[in-house]
């Protein structure tokens, strides 16, 4: 089965400094999804990357799919308070998405000070 | 507006109560998926379907059922509550990308 590592678990930064988080797995990457989540609320959809070397922008947060790495990286420029929570990866396990969902990392926690 | 709804959005359960928790989208999707979310562990997969009157285990199906009698509904039941599904539970439908629910937290004391 596929497992998603997320790096690094938790991660304090200086509001407008830059940061990068890392999401590697143990197969090939089909279909990476990034998702937010605000502490005690639901799953907000950040990207979505399919193909080797994609990279896809929404307004300060860009994300970098790398094939042959098997990895996933989101990266947030001039951190505001209102990136802080925690972000997931999930994988999708085949081309097109498998029937039984995706497999998620365990996320790392942002947290942004002031 | 469009989306999968759960309900409900909070419940106390006592040790060997069951209960429903409720999932509904009104997108027409075939496939569903029920994750619970434990602190620090990501989501993992409970049971979903891959449309009406099929359904399959995912990663931790033990303490639960589901059914899926129509499209749009695809209820997880719990029928002896344990501490250790304390968690918090959400739903999701998929056609081209995935749509989650809100959200249930469920506390078993």
């Amino acid at each position: 089965s596929q497992e998603l590592e997320q790096s690094p678990q938790s991660l304090i930064v200086q509001e407008g400094k830059n940061l990068t988080i890392n999401c590697t797995s143990s197969k090939t990457l089909y279909g990476l999804y990034w998702y937010k989540q605000k502490y005690g609320e639901g799953l907000i959809f950040l990207m979505m990357l399919q193909k080797g070397g994609e990279e896809k922008s929404h307004e300060k947060i860009t994300a970098k799919l790398d094939e042959k790495k098997q990895q996933s990286s989101l990266h947030i420029t001039a951190s505001q308070p209102s990136h802080a929570g925690i972000y997931l990866c999930g994988a999708d396990p085949e081309v097109g998405g498998g029937a039984d969902g995706l497999t998620f990392g365990k996320g790392t926690h942002l947290i942004i000070q002031p | 507006n469009a989306g999968v709804t759960q309900t409900p959005k909070f419940r106390i359960l006592k040790i060997g109560q069951s209960m429903t928790l409720q999932c509904t989208q009104d997108m027409n999707h075939n496939y569903m998926y029920w994750y619970r979310q434990d602190p620090g562990m990501g989501l993992k997969l409970i049971y979903y379907s891959v449309g009406a009157g099929i359904t399959d285990k995912g990663e931790v199906p033990n303490g639960y059922n589901v059914s899926r009698s129509t499209t749009e509904d695809f209820p997880l039941r719990l029928e002896l509550a344990a501490p250790s599904q304390t968690s918090v539970y959400f739903c999701a439908s998929r056609r081209d990308g995935y749509t989650f629910g809100s959200g249930t937290r469920l506390t078993v004391v």
